[in-house]
């Protein structure tokens, strides 16, 4: 596709329930992104992925994330038992490489009710 | 890890007039700036950037100057338009990874027909 693209684009869930939120990065890009941005902050990096491990996950604020990028193309964020505080703007980037600028998809907004 | 901050927090301008924002970071060794645009409910998407071996870059209407002796740099847009009101995030990434990073809290841009 021409540009990052992010599935679905709204998700409202139930505290406590699990949910994966997916990331199809810029074709040929090997580095991916994960950030988050809550209303009225600047997105907050999660996770990064050289393709297809994970080569920095400080950002992750606890063990009920997780991402996945299996085939070193799309990317999955996982969360599980979520909670009212996950609710955010959940953003994916990708970029031709670590060292060039980062170009990101629409987000998914999660909404935990 | 990295810090960065922008002043001020908002900025409201005449139609026509220049915009200057400016951004403080933490880390000397960063060496790659960009400024994002993001309008209500979409993406950020990278207007400009600048890296440490240059000071000013042009691109029409916005500019961008680094000072890295005391680590700041600043988004200059001139002729604004009703068009360019929006938040603008500047941010700066850790050393050797510049698609990993840490963004300010974003100013909002107001520019009055």
């Amino acid at each position: 596709g021409a540009g990052v693209s992010q599935t679905p684009s709204n998700k409202v869930t139930e505290k406590g329930k699990y949910v994966e939120l997916r990331c199809d990065p810029i074709s040929g890009h090997t580095a991916l992104y994960w950030y988050r941005q809550s209303l009225g902050q600047g997105p907050e990096f999660l996770i990064y992925f050289q393709g297809t491990g994970a080569a920095d996950d400080s950002g992750l604020p606890n063990d009920r994330f997780f991402a996945v990028r299996p085939e070193g193309s799309v990317s999955t964020l996982k969360i599980q038992r979520t909670e009212r505080g996950d609710s955010a703007m959940y953003l994916c980037a990708s970029s031709p490489d670590r060292s060039t600028e980062a170009f990101f998809g629409q987000g998914t907004r999660l909404t935990v009710v | 890890g990295e810090n960065v901050e922008q002043h001020p927090s908002t900025l409201s301008v005449q139609e026509g007039d220049s915009a200057v924002i400016k951004c403080t970071y933490s880390d000397s060794a960063s060496n790659y700036f960009p400024w994002y645009k993001q309008e209500l409910g979409k993406r950020p998407q990278l207007i400009i950037d600048i890296r440490s071996n240059v000071g000013e870059k042009k691109d029409q209407r916005i500019a961008v100057t680094l000072n890295k002796t005391a680590k700041h740099f600043s988004l200059h847009i001139t002729e604004t338009q009703p068009e360019d009101s929006a938040v603008y995030f500047c941010a700066a990434p850790h050393p050797g990874a510049n698609s990993k990073l840490t963004f300010g809290k974003g100013i909002t841009l107001s520019v009055r027909p």
